[in-house]
Protein backbone atom coordinates (compact mmCIF):
# COMPACT_ATOMS: atom_id res chain seq x y z
CA UNK A 1 0.00 0.00 0.00
CA UNK A 2 1.15 3.30 -0.75
CA UNK A 3 -0.12 5.06 2.28
CA UNK A 4 0.08 8.42 2.16
CA UNK A 5 1.85 10.64 -1.06
CA UNK A 6 2.91 13.70 -0.72
CA UNK A 7 4.42 16.19 -3.65
CA UNK A 8 6.83 17.31 -4.45
CA UNK A 9 9.26 16.41 -2.44
CA UNK A 10 11.57 19.50 -2.46
CA UNK A 11 10.48 23.05 -4.03
CA UNK A 12 12.15 25.88 -3.93
CA UNK A 13 9.92 29.24 -4.38
CA UNK A 14 10.20 33.00 -4.64
CA UNK A 15 8.32 35.60 -2.72
CA UNK A 16 4.93 35.93 -3.70
CA UNK A 17 4.60 32.75 -5.65
CA UNK A 18 1.63 30.19 -5.01
CA UNK A 19 2.12 26.47 -4.87
CA UNK A 20 0.15 23.72 -3.84
CA UNK A 21 1.41 20.89 -2.08
CA UNK A 22 -0.35 17.86 -2.86
CA UNK A 23 -1.32 15.28 -0.50
CA UNK A 24 -3.16 11.91 -1.14
CA UNK A 25 -4.18 8.58 0.93
CA UNK A 26 -5.51 5.74 -0.23
CA UNK A 27 -6.64 4.04 2.75
CA UNK A 28 -9.97 5.57 3.34
CA UNK A 29 -9.67 7.53 6.00
CA UNK A 30 -12.04 10.59 6.62
CA UNK A 31 -9.22 12.25 8.99
CA UNK A 32 -6.27 13.98 7.43
CA UNK A 33 -4.52 16.92 8.73
CA UNK A 34 -1.73 19.18 7.82
CA UNK A 35 1.20 20.43 9.90
CA UNK A 36 4.84 21.95 9.21
CA UNK A 37 8.37 21.12 11.11
CA UNK A 38 10.12 23.69 12.05
CA UNK A 39 13.39 23.74 14.49
CA UNK A 40 12.68 23.55 18.03
CA UNK A 41 8.74 24.13 17.13
CA UNK A 42 7.74 20.16 17.02
CA UNK A 43 4.87 19.81 14.62
CA UNK A 44 2.07 22.65 14.55
CA UNK A 45 -1.38 21.52 12.88
CA UNK A 46 -2.21 23.90 9.87
CA UNK A 47 -5.68 23.10 8.71
CA UNK A 48 -7.78 19.60 9.27
CA UNK A 49 -10.45 18.13 7.87
CA UNK A 50 -12.66 15.05 9.57
CA UNK A 51 -13.99 14.24 5.95
CA UNK A 52 -14.94 15.12 2.44
CA UNK A 53 -16.23 18.63 2.26
CA UNK A 54 -15.51 19.46 5.76
CA UNK A 55 -12.20 21.40 6.89
CA UNK A 56 -11.49 23.35 9.91
CA UNK A 57 -8.20 25.56 11.13
CA UNK A 58 -5.82 24.82 13.48
CA UNK A 59 -2.89 26.65 15.38
CA UNK A 60 -1.16 28.49 12.39
CA UNK A 61 -3.62 28.62 9.50
CA UNK A 62 -2.89 31.85 8.49
CA UNK A 63 -1.17 31.96 5.10
CA UNK A 64 -2.44 28.62 4.26
CA UNK A 65 -6.31 27.51 2.43
CA UNK A 66 -7.25 23.87 1.84
CA UNK A 67 -10.13 22.01 0.60
CA UNK A 68 -11.28 18.25 0.48
CA UNK A 69 -13.46 17.52 -2.16
CA UNK A 70 -12.57 13.85 -1.87
CA UNK A 71 -11.70 11.37 0.66
CA UNK A 72 -8.42 10.98 -0.75
CA UNK A 73 -7.10 14.34 -1.53
CA UNK A 74 -6.23 17.32 0.70
CA UNK A 75 -4.01 19.60 -0.78
CA UNK A 76 -2.60 22.55 0.99
CA UNK A 77 -2.71 25.89 -1.36
CA UNK A 78 0.33 28.65 -0.26
CA UNK A 79 -1.56 31.70 -1.86
CA UNK A 80 1.55 34.78 -1.78
CA UNK A 81 4.73 32.93 -0.77
CA UNK A 82 6.70 34.63 2.03
CA UNK A 83 10.04 33.24 3.95
CA UNK A 84 8.72 32.67 6.76
CA UNK A 85 6.58 29.15 5.62
CA UNK A 86 9.98 27.96 4.66
CA UNK A 87 9.18 25.17 6.69
CA UNK A 88 8.97 21.37 6.36
CA UNK A 89 5.17 20.64 5.77
CA UNK A 90 3.87 16.91 6.67
CA UNK A 91 0.39 15.75 5.53
CA UNK A 92 -1.30 13.00 7.97
CA UNK A 93 -4.60 10.81 8.18
CA UNK A 94 -5.96 8.39 10.39
CA UNK A 95 -9.81 6.83 10.54
CA UNK A 96 -12.86 7.62 12.23
CA UNK A 97 -14.30 10.56 11.68
CA UNK A 98 -13.21 12.14 14.46
CA UNK A 99 -9.71 10.44 14.02
CA UNK A 100 -8.35 12.07 17.68
CA UNK A 101 -8.00 8.01 19.00
CA UNK A 102 -6.54 6.60 16.27
CA UNK A 103 -2.99 6.83 14.66
CA UNK A 104 -2.16 9.33 12.31
CA UNK A 105 -0.38 7.94 9.17
CA UNK A 106 2.15 9.94 7.94
CA UNK A 107 3.59 11.40 4.61
CA UNK A 108 7.36 11.65 3.70
CA UNK A 109 7.35 15.17 3.99
CA UNK A 110 7.64 18.21 1.47
CA UNK A 111 10.59 20.90 2.02
CA UNK A 112 9.97 24.06 1.33
CA UNK A 113 12.21 27.32 0.85
CA UNK A 114 10.99 30.44 0.17
CA UNK A 115 13.80 33.05 -1.34
CA UNK B 1 -7.82 23.56 24.39
CA UNK B 2 -5.30 20.79 25.13
CA UNK B 3 -1.73 21.22 24.82
CA UNK B 4 1.62 19.42 25.16
CA UNK B 5 4.85 20.27 26.86
CA UNK B 6 8.26 17.93 26.46
CA UNK B 7 10.20 18.86 29.24
CA UNK B 8 14.47 18.89 27.47
CA UNK B 9 14.59 19.02 24.07
CA UNK B 10 17.61 17.09 24.00
CA UNK B 11 18.39 14.22 25.88
CA UNK B 12 21.55 12.00 25.65
CA UNK B 13 21.81 8.42 27.48
CA UNK B 14 24.70 6.09 27.17
CA UNK B 15 23.85 3.03 25.16
CA UNK B 16 22.10 0.48 27.52
CA UNK B 17 21.53 2.57 30.09
CA UNK B 18 17.85 4.15 31.02
CA UNK B 19 15.60 6.20 28.29
CA UNK B 20 13.49 8.60 29.87
CA UNK B 21 11.45 11.32 28.18
CA UNK B 22 8.77 13.22 29.85
CA UNK B 23 5.62 14.62 28.54
CA UNK B 24 2.68 16.52 30.05
CA UNK B 25 -0.31 17.49 28.86
CA UNK B 26 -3.37 19.72 29.72
CA UNK B 27 -6.88 18.63 28.49
CA UNK B 28 -10.57 19.56 29.91
CA UNK B 29 -11.86 16.71 28.79
CA UNK B 30 -10.05 12.75 29.39
CA UNK B 31 -7.53 12.86 26.73
CA UNK B 32 -5.96 10.23 24.37
CA UNK B 33 -2.31 10.33 23.98
CA UNK B 34 0.28 9.33 21.62
CA UNK B 35 4.03 8.72 21.37
CA UNK B 36 5.97 9.02 17.61
CA UNK B 37 9.36 8.54 16.41
CA UNK B 38 10.79 10.43 13.67
CA UNK B 39 14.19 9.43 12.33
CA UNK B 40 15.91 11.30 9.92
CA UNK B 41 14.33 12.75 6.57
CA UNK B 42 11.51 10.89 7.41
CA UNK B 43 7.65 11.24 8.75
CA UNK B 44 6.61 10.21 11.81
CA UNK B 45 5.53 6.43 13.08
CA UNK B 46 3.57 5.64 16.13
CA UNK B 47 5.06 3.87 18.96
CA UNK B 48 2.25 3.43 21.10
CA UNK B 49 -0.93 5.21 22.30
CA UNK B 50 -3.27 5.52 25.27
CA UNK B 51 -7.11 6.02 24.60
CA UNK B 52 -8.73 4.30 27.55
CA UNK B 53 -8.31 1.49 29.81
CA UNK B 54 -4.89 0.05 31.09
CA UNK B 55 -1.94 3.04 32.15
CA UNK B 56 0.67 1.26 31.34
CA UNK B 57 1.40 1.41 27.56
CA UNK B 58 3.49 -0.66 25.67
CA UNK B 59 4.85 0.03 22.69
CA UNK B 60 7.02 -0.93 19.68
CA UNK B 61 10.61 -1.44 19.71
CA UNK B 62 10.74 -2.06 23.85
CA UNK B 63 9.49 1.32 24.83
CA UNK B 64 6.29 2.13 27.36
CA UNK B 65 4.29 4.84 28.55
CA UNK B 66 2.29 5.29 31.50
CA UNK B 67 -0.62 7.85 31.83
CA UNK B 68 -0.93 9.23 35.06
CA UNK B 69 -3.73 11.61 35.76
CA UNK B 70 -2.98 12.71 38.42
CA UNK B 71 0.26 14.47 37.57
CA UNK B 72 -1.37 14.98 34.05
CA UNK B 73 1.77 13.39 32.60
CA UNK B 74 2.64 10.15 29.97
CA UNK B 75 6.38 9.87 30.08
CA UNK B 76 8.08 7.65 27.46
CA UNK B 77 10.66 4.81 29.12
CA UNK B 78 12.88 2.26 27.74
CA UNK B 79 14.99 0.27 30.32
CA UNK B 80 18.34 0.22 28.32
CA UNK B 81 19.19 2.32 25.17
CA UNK B 82 20.14 1.04 21.79
CA UNK B 83 22.28 3.09 19.27
CA UNK B 84 19.19 2.56 17.07
CA UNK B 85 17.22 4.81 18.99
CA UNK B 86 18.62 7.93 18.38
CA UNK B 87 16.04 10.09 16.88
CA UNK B 88 13.53 12.78 17.70
CA UNK B 89 10.29 12.14 19.98
CA UNK B 90 7.09 13.75 20.05
CA UNK B 91 4.33 13.19 22.44
CA UNK B 92 0.85 14.54 21.37
CA UNK B 93 -2.44 14.70 22.71
CA UNK B 94 -6.28 14.87 21.39
CA UNK B 95 -9.60 14.71 22.86
CA UNK B 96 -12.85 13.21 21.40
CA UNK B 97 -15.06 15.53 20.55
CA UNK B 98 -17.01 16.59 17.25
CA UNK B 99 -14.00 17.59 15.32
CA UNK B 100 -11.06 17.56 17.39
CA UNK B 101 -7.61 18.66 16.74
CA UNK B 102 -4.34 16.53 17.32
CA UNK B 103 -1.49 18.84 18.74
CA UNK B 104 2.30 17.89 19.42
CA UNK B 105 4.95 18.81 21.63
CA UNK B 106 8.36 20.60 20.49
CA UNK B 107 9.67 17.23 20.52
CA UNK B 108 12.92 15.69 22.24
CA UNK B 109 16.44 14.45 20.37
CA UNK B 110 17.79 11.27 21.96
CA UNK B 111 20.97 11.05 21.47
CA UNK B 112 22.69 7.83 22.85
CA UNK B 113 26.56 7.61 23.96
CA UNK B 114 28.70 4.68 23.41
Amino acid sequence: NAGVTQTPKFQVLKTGQSMTLQCAQDMNHEYMSWYRQDPGMGLRLIHYSVGAGITDQGEVPNGYNVSRSTTEDFPLRLLSAAPSQTSVYFCASSSGARGSNQPQHFGDGTRLSIL
Amino acid sequence: AQSVTQLGSHVSVSEGALVLLRCNYSSSVPPYLFWYVQYPNQGLQLLLKYTTGATLVKGINGFEAEFKKSETSFHLTKPSAHMSDAAEYFCAVSEYSSASKIIFGSGTRLSIRP
